[in-house]
């Protein structure tokens, strides 16, 4: 079935330590992005990938670095700089902007993170 | 710069009764895109709906419909006949040409239908 993993679905870290979130889709999307939300609010855009080997940054991008070597994929890593890392984190995918139109993003299951 | 406003944090409702969820948003583009999505209690978020700022025809998918109305700026959605299933969070999103096409989310209303 074609879809969006992420893993691990629930991962612990400790202060001071860099950690990388796994994306994977099969969808054959050229665009992917990375979210964040924290209870009680929506998602916030971290990055975002339109096509291999370029990203953008979203509106909280610090902290934060990705890298998009691969179509299928679109790793996060959250790193010692960011402040405040716990939290839900979505991963997406959608068919490449083009022209006039905008398609729909689709989600995988999330990770949810906890600093200890 | 575009907003989306969920002003209905958590609403709850019996069974069988119908709901309505608002969205107001704010935009400066004349073409834009409007979104609904679920996101139950497992976390994943699900599409329901996509509609273009060119569009006001309202649109009805078994019991969902949808109100999209310009002149207020607003983009409501139904639940005709609630069911506990329905129970979830709820997203309104938006994306315009002048804002890189990013997609900008409200803050959600948690919905809950009790038995």
């Amino acid at each position: 079935d074609g879809g969006i993993t992420q893993s691990p679905k629930y991962l612990f870290r400790k202060e001071g330590q860099n950690v990388t979130l796994s994306c994977e889709q099969n969808l054959n999307h050229d665009a992917m992005y990375w979210y964040r939300q924290d209870p009680g609010q929506g998602l916030r855009l971290i990055y975002y990938s339109q096509i291999v080997n370029d990203f953008q940054k979203g509106d909280i991008a610090e902290g934060y670095s990705v890298s998009r070597e691969k179509k299928e994929s679109f790793p996060l890593t959250v790193t010692s700089a960011q402040k405040n890392p716990t939290a839900f984190y979505l991963c997406a995918s959608s068919i490449a902007v083009a022209g006039g139109s905008y398609n729909e993003q689709f989600f995988g299951p999330g990770t949810r993170l906890t600093v200890l | 710069a575009q907003k989306v406003t969920q002003a209905q944090t958590e609403i709850s409702v019996v069974e069988k009764e119908d709901v309505t969820l608002d969205c107001v948003y704010e935009t400066r583009d004349t073409t834009y895109y409007l979104f609904w999505y679920k996101q139950p209690p497992s976390g994943e978020l699900v599409f329901l709906i996509r509609r273009n700022s060119f569009d006001e025809q309202n649109e009805i998918s078994g019991r969902y419909s949808w109100n999209f109305q310009k002149s207020t700026s607003s983009f409501n959605f139904t639940i005709t006949a609630s069911q506990v299933v329905d129970s979830a969070v709820y997203f309104c999103a938006l994306t315009a040409f002048g804002s890189a096409r990013q997609l900008t989310f409200g803050s959600g209303t948690q919905l809950t239908v009790l038995p």
